[in-house]
């Protein structure tokens, strides 16, 4: 199956700094959502992004689907931010999303 | 609440009970979605219901068994689980399949 790879695992910011997650994947793709996992464990949907670039307030989402990769860019980072960030994908021969590991963030005061 | 609620938030069940997760969605959505998440890995697909129909299911053992008795409504019984299968257990739903999800908040199921 399409195998999907984030980095960095880890990141530690402090407020206000600005970071970029990125995911790689294996295979072509149709489908590619970011999503944002609070503290709390509550998973929101960030961007439906299989191409192009998307910009909601501080944050932006950009795939570049020929190269296999998707970057999520956070400006101005709140403790908010804090969280496990996931891609997921769809594509290759499957038919269901494929998440990746994600990137644990914390942001600092 | 995002408009998918899950119920109980937390679980302890010995390896003999028999228990069951319920998911309930009002967003009028058609696919319904159980993932294991567990410590250090990725979001598991279990299962998937598109209209009523289960259209996934992604080799999971016979102990859990899910059930969709309506578009609104899924639910996964679990009997005889083992330590393993400890994690968070999230029901999620979509307008269509694998795509707009909404995520509950999560089932905390603990096996002892």
């Amino acid at each position: 199956g399409i195998q999907v790879e984030q980095s960095p695992p880890d990141l530690i910011l402090q407020e206000g700094a600005n970071s970029t997650l990125r995911c790689n994947f294996s295979d072509s793709v149709n489908n590619l959502q970011w999503f944002h996992q609070n503290p709390w464990g509550q998973l929101i949907n960030l961007f439906y992004i299989p191409s192009g670039t998307k910009q909601n307030g501080r944050l932006s989402a950009t795939t570049v689907a020929t190269e296999r990769y998707s970057l999520l860019y956070i400006s101005s980072s709140q403790t908010t931010d804090s969280g496990v960030y996931f891609c997921a994908v769809e594509g290759g021969t499957a038919s269901k999303l494929t998440f990746g590991t994600g990137t644990r963030l914390q942001v600092t005061l | 609440e995002t408009g998918v609620t899950q119920t109980p938030r937390h679980l302890v069940m010995g390896m003999t009970n028999k228990k069951s997760l319920k998911c309930e969605q009002h967003l009028g959505h058609n696919a319904m979605y159980w993932y294991k998440q567990s410590a250090k890995k990725p979001l598991e697909l279990m299962f998937v219901y598109s209209l009523e129909e289960r259209v996934e299911n992604n080799s999971v053992p016979s102990r859990f068994s899910p059930e969709c008795p309506n578009s609104s409504h899924l639910f996964l019984h679990l009997h005889t689980l083992q330590p393993e299968d400890s994690a968070l257990y999230l029901c999620a739903s979509s307008q269509w399949v694998n795509y707009g999800y909404t995520f509950g908040s999560g089932t905390r199921l603990t096996v002892v």
